[in-house]
């Protein structure tokens, strides 16, 4: 079975500055895709990035990247130059196998920006 | 292109009344999820639909049922609402179970069960 585990229930950062939320992960599946969602305050779920099993490269989506280590099985985000508007809900989630591309998603982590 | 939209936003309930949310989207998506989030939970699955015609169980199915009228819409029913049941239910759509590309999510109906 697939899990997602986000150690970090809550993070602070200033504006500017560069902040990196955990993100581990377990599954037996050789193939595997790894997604991270924005939830503000407003509830809406947002997109940032989404990384293969497969990818050579560490996905990168403007200010968003993912520093994925295959053999720690992790997958964290990335956030460079933080701004106010950062501050919000993050969840990392996997592909729940083989039952389409459902995802499980972790617990979250509450990201702080201050000026 | 309003994505993917749910109906109500907000609803309230009384133990063992029965209500559906209705989901629709305009992406020609083949597949179709409903999650609920509830707080420090993350997004549980409870139902998925990976193609028009199919509809399958996640990680917490009870007490609720579903229906994939057609490609755009998958609607997710109470039929005896609990006060576990209270919670934040979010539907989904992608491209279909073989995709890696995200999900789309709708905005989320918040249920009260008092």
């Amino acid at each position: 079975a697939q899990k997602i585990t986000q150690t970090q229930p809550g993070m602070f950062v200033q504006e500017k500055e560069a902040v990196t939320l955990d993100c581990t992960y377990d599954t037996s599946d050789p193939s595997y895709g790894l997604f991270w969602y924005k939830q503000p305050s407003s509830g809406e779920m947002i997109f940032l990035i989404y990384q293969g099993s497969y990818d050579q490269q560490n996905a990168t989506e403007g200010r968003y990247s993912l520093n994925f280590q295959k053999a720690r099985k992790s997958a964290n985000l990335v956030i460079s130059a933080s701004q106010l508007g950062d501050s919000a809900m993050y969840f990392c989630a996997i592909k729940r196998g083989q039952a389409g591309t459902a995802l499980i998603f972790g617990k979250g982590t509450t990201l702080s920006v201050s000026s | 292109n309003a994505g993917v939209t749910q109906t109500p936003k907000f609803q309230v309930l009384k133990t063992g009344q029965s209500m559906t949310l209705q989901c629709a989207q305009d992406m020609n998506h083949n597949s179709m999820y409903w999650y609920r989030q509830d707080p420090g939970m993350g997004l549980r699955l409870i139902y998925y639909s990976a193609s028009e015609g199919t509809t399958d169980k996640g990680e917490v199915p009870n007490g609720y049922n579903v229906s994939r009228l057609n490609k755009r819409e998958f609607s997710l029913r109470l039929e005896s609402a609990a006060p576990s049941q209270t919670s934040v239910y979010f539907c989904a759509s992608n491209l279909g179970p073989n995709s890696v590309y995200e999900q789309y999510f709708g905005p989320g109906t918040r249920l009260t069960v008092t």
